[in-house]
């Protein structure tokens, strides 16, 4: 069983804090990790991929990847209220090409 | 990136019926996909739409019940078959290169189905 897991949350935080997101996964040969951000009645938009373990820096969003330990999460910098949505951790496994799980996702509020 | 349109944007059916939803893409893509969101949840993807040939399925998903054409590298339909009020969802197409390391996938706006 291919598994991406995430705390469903919801998570809140106030303005101006650092949201982070946490995502596990289950199949260590996984290459490439990406977040998308959901609003409530608005399909995916994606946020940041990364594929390298390490941060990888993107404004406000930060994603970090530790491979040995199968994690990867989402920092984002000064909360905003308009940042409250879900945010789905995505992962493309190992057999090439597009064959990807999606996480339940995790509800974060911003509070102004 | 890739602009991707849906329509019909909602429907309400009634159960038996059948319903074809539409995706087009602005670009030529390599894959096209659709997905289930049933609310509160997930993504579930539902098969791959492959350009001129049958579309591959994920298990409990069969052709039968979702049909799926793609005559040409930008176009994909996705018919709902003899639906029951289980099949209201929002039902997603979605697009993308499917190289590697350019896996990002690009999602219509949806289509929200209600089965009476």
């Amino acid at each position: 069983q291919k598994e991406v897991e995430q705390n469903s949350g919801p998570l809140s935080v106030p303005e101006g804090a650092i949201a982070s997101l946490n995502c596990t996964y289950s199949d260590r040969g996984s290459q490439s990790f990406f977040w998308y951000r959901q609003y409530s009645g608005k399909s995916p938009e994606l946020i940041m991929f990364i594929y390298s373990n390490g941060d990888k820096e993107d404004g406000r969003f930060t994603a970090q990847l530790n491979k040995a330990s199968q994690y990867v999460s989402l920092l984002i910098r000064d909360s905003q209220p308009s940042d409250s949505a879900t945010y789905l951790c995505v992962v493309n496994l190992p057999t090439g090409g597009f064959k990807t799980i999606f996480g339940a996702g995790t509800r974060l509020f911003v509070k102004a | 990136s890739a602009v991707i349109s849906q329509k019909p944007s909602r429907d309400i059916c009634q159960r038996g019926t059948s319903l074809t939803i539409q995706c087009q893409v602005d670009s030529q893509v390599t894959m096209m996909f659709w997905y289930r969101q049933q609310p509160g949840q997930s993504l579930t993807l539902i098969a791959t739409a492959n350009q001129g040939s049958e579309a591959t399925y994920e298990s409990g998903f069969v052709i039968d019940k979702f049909p799926i054409s793609r005559p040409n590298l930008t176009f994909s339909t996705l018919t709902v078959s003899n639906m029951s009020p289980e099949d209201s969802s929002i039902y997603l197409c979605s697009a993308g290169r499917g190289m590697v390391r350019q896996e990002t996938q690009y999602f219509g706006p949806g289509t929200r189905l209600l089965v009476l």
